[in-house]
């Protein structure tokens, strides 16, 4: 199975700053024959199911706000949150859709310092 | 759309059977998944179903005990789980492929929550 560490578990950022969060894969998600990653980041507030907000780790899905974006390649990825939103607040997952099981990092919790 | 049956509550050694019915789009057209959240916890791919051929993928960890089933005339995925233990209660989401057999989510059920006492 693929392992998908994120670091850090938790951070607190100021409203307007930016907010990293990283993922890491144990395996390549990279695909030779599409040159596409296959690595997705959620969106989770309490109560809530989880919302799609990146795929192909820098396709930004509909109606996400432009803050939110998406690098990495290989192994290694991003999730940034340009200037942050009170609204932000939440748990973040990435997600491998690479090779079966899907498998999904812990979580980071973001919070407003 | 897609809407989730309400919550259960079930004894240790039961079955559960959790509906997602889905509404808005052709039902046919895409895979639907069920992952799960146990309280306080990440988030765990149980298995999918291609929603047009009836086809299956399992997570090993529940090949023995999980059964993912659709109805085409109703537009519903179920997700049946056998020898419930207490370890299984959690809230359990269908989520859309975004195509027919992608494993690149989009759209998220609300959740079931299933609680499973000894």
């Amino acid at each position: 199975d693929i392992v998908m560490t994120q670091s850090p578990d938790s951070l607190a950022v100021s409203l307007g700053e930016r907010a990293t969060i990283n993922c890491k894969s144990s395996q390549s998600v990279l695909s030779n024959s599409n040159n596409k990653n296959y690595l997705s980041w959620y969106q989770q507030k309490p109560g809530q199911p989880p919302k799609t907000l990146i795929y192909w780790a820098s396709t930004r899905e509909s109606g996400v706000p432009d803050r939110f974006s998406g690098s990495g390649s290989g192994t290694d990825f991003t999730l940034t949150i340009s200037s942050l939103q009170a609204e932000d607040v939440a748990v973040y997952f990435c997600q491998q859709y690479y090779s079966g099981p899907i498998t999904f990092g812990q979580g980071s919790r973001l919070e407003i310092k | 759309q897609l809407v989730q049956s309400g919550a259960e509550v079930k004894k240790s050694g039961a079955s559960v059977k959790v509906s997602c019915k889905a509404s808005g789009y052709t039902f046919t057209g895409y895979a639907i998944h069920w992952v799960r959240q146990a309280p306080g916890q990440s988030l765990e791919w149980m298995g999918c179903i291609r929603t047009g051929s009836g086809y299956t993928e399992y997570s090993q960890r529940f090949q023995d005990r999980v059964t993912i089933i659709r109805d085409t005339f109703a537009s519903t995925a179920h997700m049946e789980m056998i020898s419930l233990r207490s370890e299984d209660t959690a809230v359990y989401f269908c989520v859309r492929g975004n195509g027919p057999g992608s494993w690149l989510f989009d759209y998220w059920g609300q959740g079931t929550l299933v609680a499973v006492s000894s």
